[in-house]
């Protein structure tokens, strides 16, 4: 099993473009999760989602957008990329809400 | 709004003493803790949980402790090891939404 497999593993945007962070899980994990970190600081909780075509906000949801349309993969969109929006992205699955696996994460700078 | 918070910010132990990393959490309803280990460069990686009602859990080398009266939860490390050294962070789950709210971290240095 892969686990937790997040592209590209680094990325650099230029302001007011968009992109798209790809999460894949091969575990049959019903919830799956964006987190952001910035220097110092935790994990904050982008988005969510607890099964296949439903998704929810988390802490820190503004610029980004989610869709669920299969157990596997739960994919982020940044729309309009800012300055702010660079960062580490961690996505995240877990099966029954218990043990979240975390991907390597993908590096995002935003110039 | 809730949050989960750390006492020690950097911890520095000998090679071979026992470590112990203290979290304080504030939000009465949470059922299920967990702690991961974050090295340079990586993501998060699961070291242990542990749920509501139980007091104490132990792992390979950890032990998670969890006092509830206090909202305190604490990981301790048996014989440290420099590949020891990371941040560890403290997460708390909150009902049956499945979201976890993270501490900002301790930062653990083993000296050799």
């Amino acid at each position: 099993n892969a686990g937790v497999t997040q592209t590209p593993k680094f990325q650099v945007l230029k302001t007011g473009q968009s992109m798209t962070l790809q999460c894949a899980q091969d575990m049959n994990h019903e919830y799956m999760s964006w987190y952001r970190q910035d220097p110092g600081m935790g994990l904050r909780l982008i988005h969510y989602s607890v099964g296949a075509g439903i998704t929810d906000q988390g802490e820190v949801p503004n610029g980004y957008n989610v869709s669920r349309s299969t157990t596997e993969d739960f994919p982020l969109r940044l729309l309009s990329a800012a300055p702010s929006q660079t960062s580490v992205y961690f996505c995240a699955s877990s099966g029954q809400g218990y043990g979240y696996t975390f991907g390597s994460g993908t590096r995002l700078t935003v110039v | 709004g809730e949050s989960v918070g750390l006492h020690l910010p950097t911890l520095s132990v000998q090679e071979g003493d026992n470590s112990i990393i203290n979290c304080a959490y504030s939000n009465s309803a949470s059922d299920y803790f967990i702690w991961y280990k974050q090295e340079s460069g990586k993501g998060p990686q699961f070291i242990i949980d542990i749920r509501s009602n139980m007091d104490k859990r132990q792992g390979q080398r950890v032990t998670v402790l969890l006092n509830k009266t206090v909202k305190h939860l604490s990981l301790q490390i048996a014989a440290t090891q420099p590949g020891d050294s990371a941040v560890y962070f403290c997460a708390e789950r909150s009902g049956s939404n499945y979201k976890l709210t993270f501490g900002k971290g301790t930062l653990l240095t083993v000296n050799p």
